[in-house]
């Protein structure tokens, strides 16, 4: 099936908690982004990491990236209630921006 | 700071009919993409263009047309609405020499009845 087709992985946690999550993506790619939507709102994008990095970090978010087995993790440290959301990856390739399944995430306060 | 409107908010049809959904940006993007989103799923490419005088089919491009009239605006034709279409129609732009950050409208929302 197309990415996007598939319905979103689920997964609840209790708040403080850490989280990573997984995405796996199928063509060659140059930048991997990582969004987080809230319910009834457009996606934001929370990260981009470039295929020349293994790592990137903003704040409570680690996004990892694995060009030998495209692959990319985003990890959350600390959930709060408010990281409550839907995350998607995201790769590109000469402009073409293609989203992966996503996984919802519930913290539980 | 910029804004990307997309109108109607709400769009409802009949089956078979066409449909036109606009998206205007004021960020001076040179890139701009329509994605479909079903309820409970993820976001699949519908069209993009890179710069104003270019447009490309993404991987859910059947059933639908697009323009890029001028930079700031994108517009979305579905050629013959199905029922199996309702979904939330997103807009995006994004300047891939700058920031690289993707911004979002908030939405067509299509009830195809």
């Amino acid at each position: 099936s197309q990415w996007g087709e598939e319905n979103l992985q689920a997964l609840s946690i209790q708040e403080g908690e850490d989280v990573t999550m997984n995405c796996s993506y199928k063509t060659y790619t140059t930048v991997v982004q990582w969004y987080r939507q809230k319910s009834g709102k457009g996606p934001a994008q929370l990260i981009l990491i470039r295929s020349n990095e293994r790592e990137k970090r903003s704040g409570r978010l680690r996004a990892t990236l694995d060009t030998s087995s495209q692959s990319s993790s985003l990890s959350i440290t600390g959930t709060l209630a408010t990281d409550t959301a839907v995350y998607f990856c995201a790769n590109t390739n000469t402009g073409k921006l293609t989203f992966g399944d996503g996984t919802v995430l519930t913290v539980k306060p | 700071g910029g804004i990307i409107t997309q109108t109607p908010k709400f769009l409802i049809g009949q089956e078979g009919q066409k449909l036109t959904l606009k998206c205007q940006q004021n960020f001076n993007h040179d890139t701009m993409y329509w994605y479909r989103q079903d309820s409970g799923k993820g976001l699949r490419l519908i069209y993009y263009s890179i710069t104003e005088n270019d447009l490309q089919k993404g991987d859910l491009s059947e059933g639908y047309d697009a323009s890029r009239e001028k930079k700031s605006s994108f517009s979305l034709t579905v050629t013959s609405a199905q029922k199996n279409e309702m979904a939330v129609f997103l807009c995006a732009s994004i300047d891939w020499g700058g920031p690289e950050t993707l911004y979002f409208g908030s939405g067509t929302r299509l009830t195809v009845l």
